[in-house]
């Protein structure tokens, strides 16, 4: 089945100091990817929509200039937490859809990244 | 917007006994259901969906039931194992309008007790 890849699996850094992460699809392209935050004992939360060649697109609460979203090619979509606070401490997730698979409803999950802001 | 609630948040069964979760969802728009699987520190892997033009679909241990009148899925494990300890979460989707985006219930942590 289709594989999205995740990186880093785990990144502590320093108030002030910013984060990239990144979501690959391995084996398939992907037009749009989905960033979610997860806090601990707490359900997936959808944080924006990654569109490739085009600006994301944010659920309603979220701060696009806190988190940047790029997707500039079909298999690579990255998340900037910018100037991060202990707050942003989190699990981050990422999941992408394969359009041109046989299951192409189908939404495939990265490993998650655990940000710790020290 | 969609609103999925899921119950219950904890559910503890013995070993070769069924575990049923339920969930609501709020967006009669919705058709497609998949349930997902999460393991302590890692993503979350699809274990079974189903699509609005379905009632209930199943694999092997594992089962999904859908009500559209009532707005409500369940998933269904029986001949449970330990090693089906985990939290299950529900989503909800309306595609192709909202370009696939899956709408999270808030996860039921099953512990499957030898």
């Amino acid at each position: 089945g289709a594989v999205v890849s995740q990186h880093p699996s785990r990144v502590i850094c320093k108030s002030g100091t910013s984060v990239k992460i990144e979501c690959r699809s391995l084996d398939f392209q992907a037009t749009t990817m989905f960033w979610y935050r997860q806090f601990p004992k707490q359900s997936l939360m959808l944080m924006a929509t990654s569109n490739e060649g085009s600006k994301a697109t944010y659920e309603q609460g979220v701060e696009k200039d806190k988190f940047l979203i790029n997707h500039a090619s079909l298999t690579l979509s990255t998340l900037t937490v910018t100037s991060a606070h202990p707050e942003d401490s989190s699990f981050y997730i990422c999941s992408a859809r394969d359009p041109g698979g046989r299951r192409n409803t189908e939404a495939f999950f990265g490993q998650g990244t655990r940000l710790t802001v020290v | 917007g969609e609103n999925v609630e899921q119950h219950p948040s904890t559910l503890s069964v013995q070993e070769g006994d069924s575990a049923v979760i339920k969930c609501t969802y709020s967006d009669s728009a919705s058709n497609y259901f998949p349930w997902y699987k999460q393991e302590l520190g890692k993503g979350p892997q699809l274990i079974i969906d189903i699509r609005s033009n379905v009632g209930e679909k199943k694999d092997q241990r594992i089962a999904v039931t859908l009500n559209k009148t009532a707005k409500h899925f369940s998933l269904h494990i029986t001949e449970t194992q330990p090693e089906d300890s985990a939290v299950y979460f529900c989503a909800a989707s309306n595609r192709p309008d909202s370009s696939y985006k899956l709408i999270f219930g808030s996860g039921t942590r099953l512990l499957v007790r030898p």
